[in-house]
């Protein structure tokens, strides 16, 4: 257990909708990473905050946005499904804006 | 072009066996390079990391070796176990820092009995 903890475990959604991915960091990690990994793919770097600001932009799409909030918190909200954003979904920590990252155990995204 | 890429794609070995990965990246600067084990549809587990000056470090069963010249690292796994069954993923970090992450494809590793 690396302390991340990621809701839902699975979400199941029709093309066109809207839905928030919810990541709480482990205690005392201040930088949230967001990923997209498609079936049989790599994980692809989609956005990081640290302390509530965002810190580095990787491929996401301007459908995707996210947040850190102040109890440090993230949300990554996922906007015009389409059927290619079916992907697991993970969210990482790390104390600082640099550092080991620690994975969470992925929001599994299914769209039908 | 930074990239990691990843060989095998994919290896089946018995039960008992050891086997090499291998991981060859273009990333520059370099700072460290990380391995990670990734069980079917978890999230990725640390095994290891290597700075620039570190040529071997060992993990129980897992030996990641580091060629910082040639860039290349390799995952050592001995007697390996049904439980090592996961995908191995190399990552190296962008622009020698840590916060952008650049991911190998994998090495899928099924061990058999």
């Amino acid at each position: 257990d690396s302390g991340v903890t990621q809701t839902p475990k699975h979400l199941i959604t029709a093309t066109g909708q809207r839905v928030t991915l919810r990541c709480s960091p482990r205690s005392g990690d201040l930088s949230v990473y967001w990923y997209q990994q498609s079936l049989d793919q790599g994980l692809q770097f989609l956005i990081q905050y640290y302390n509530g600001e965002e810190r580095a932009k990787g491929n996401i799409l301007e459908r995707f946005s996210a947040q850190q909030f102040p109890d440090l918190h993230s949300e990554l909200n996922l906007s015009s499904l389409e059927l290619g954003d079916s992907a697991l979904y993970f969210c990482a920590s790390s104390v600082v804006g640099a550092g080991e990252q620690f994975f969470g155990p992925g929001t599994r995204l299914t769209v039908l | 072009k930074n990239q990691v890429e990843q060989s095998p794609q994919s290896l089946i070995i018995l039960e008992g066996k050891n086997c090499t990965l291998q991981c060859n990246y273009t990333v520059s600067p370099f700072s460290n390079l990380r391995w990670y084990k990734q069980d079917t549809g978890r999230g990725p587990v640390s095994l290891t990391i290597m700075t620039f000056s570190e040529n071997t470090k060992s993990n129980g069963r897992y030996t990641a070796t580091l060629d910082a010249d040639t860039k290349q690292s390799s995952l050592h796994i001995t007697a390996s176990q049904l439980s090592d069954s996961a995908s191995y993923i190399c990552v190296v970090p962008l622009s020698g820092g840590y916060n952008k992450l650049i991911f190998g494809a994998g090495t899928r590793l099924a061990v058999h009995p």
